[in-house]
């Protein structure tokens, strides 16, 4: 399976921008980049997903790299909703997704 | 937007009972669905990958006759913890993916407590 690194921790203060960021050296042309966030005790969240182009939605935008190999969740102005685990995947439509241990974003008011 | 449902989202039980959940997705038809299970401050550990109609797959490690999945229709997948023990104790989560878009959708979660 295609492997995915994030830091293990970040920290934003509330009304900020934060850029999670996302290694995926060994992307293939085929993989999807998703992104996925939980709160505790909930089941993960939908936030975006990307090829190879830029992507915005209400939640968030998500830059690619030219290159592919790393990506960047862009949250424009943190709320304390928004800490959580993000989890960066790579994966085909048609694969099962299998989640690293993601990056836990706190949010200081 | 698409919505899986799960129930119950909390259950306790004596060790030695068996537990089913449900996994639902209410609002479009899922060929595949996936189950899995998180310990506290842990990532999601994929259990198996159910398909409507056909076997799970499961992937390594998990006890297929442990953990009994069916699919039997395109809105509908259970997972059962036979004869449950205080181990299998756990965060059970059920995704299923929209046939349509390719997405995937989660549940809430279910909790199980073996006593």
């Amino acid at each position: 399976d295609a492997k995915t690194t994030q830091p293990n921790s970040m920290e934003s203060n509330e009304e900020e921008p934060v850029h999670l960021p996302c290694n995926h050296s060994t992307i293939s042309g085929t993989d999807y980049i998703h992104w996925y966030r939980q709160l505790p005790s909930q089941g993960p969240e939908y936030v975006i997903h990307g090829l190879t182009s830029n992507v915005n939605n209400r939640m968030a935008s998500l830059a690619i790299a030219e290159d592919r190999k790393s990506s960047t969740l862009i949250l424009h102005r943190a709320t304390l909703r928004d800490a959580a685990v993000y989890y960066c995947i790579l994966s085909t439509f048609y694969d099962k997704v299998i989640f690293g241990p993601g990056t836990s974003l706190s949010v200081i008011p | 937007g698409a919505v899986v449902s799960q129930h119950p989202s909390r259950v306790i039980c004596k060790s030695g009972t068996s537990v089913k959940i449900e996994c639902r997705s209410l609002d479009f038809q899922a060929t595949t669905m996936f189950w899995y299970r998180q310990f506290p401050k842990k990532s999601l550990m994929l259990m198996a990958t159910s398909n409507e109609g056909s076997k799970a797959t499961y992937e390594q490690g998990v006890e297929k006759d442990k953990f009994l999945i069916n699919h039997a229709s395109l809105t509908l997948s259970t997972l059962t913890v036979t004869s449950a023990h205080p181990e299998d104790s756990s965060f059970y989560i059920c995704s299923a993916r929209d046939e349509g878009s390719g997405e995937l959708f989660f549940g809430e979660g279910s909790r199980l407590t073996v006593l």
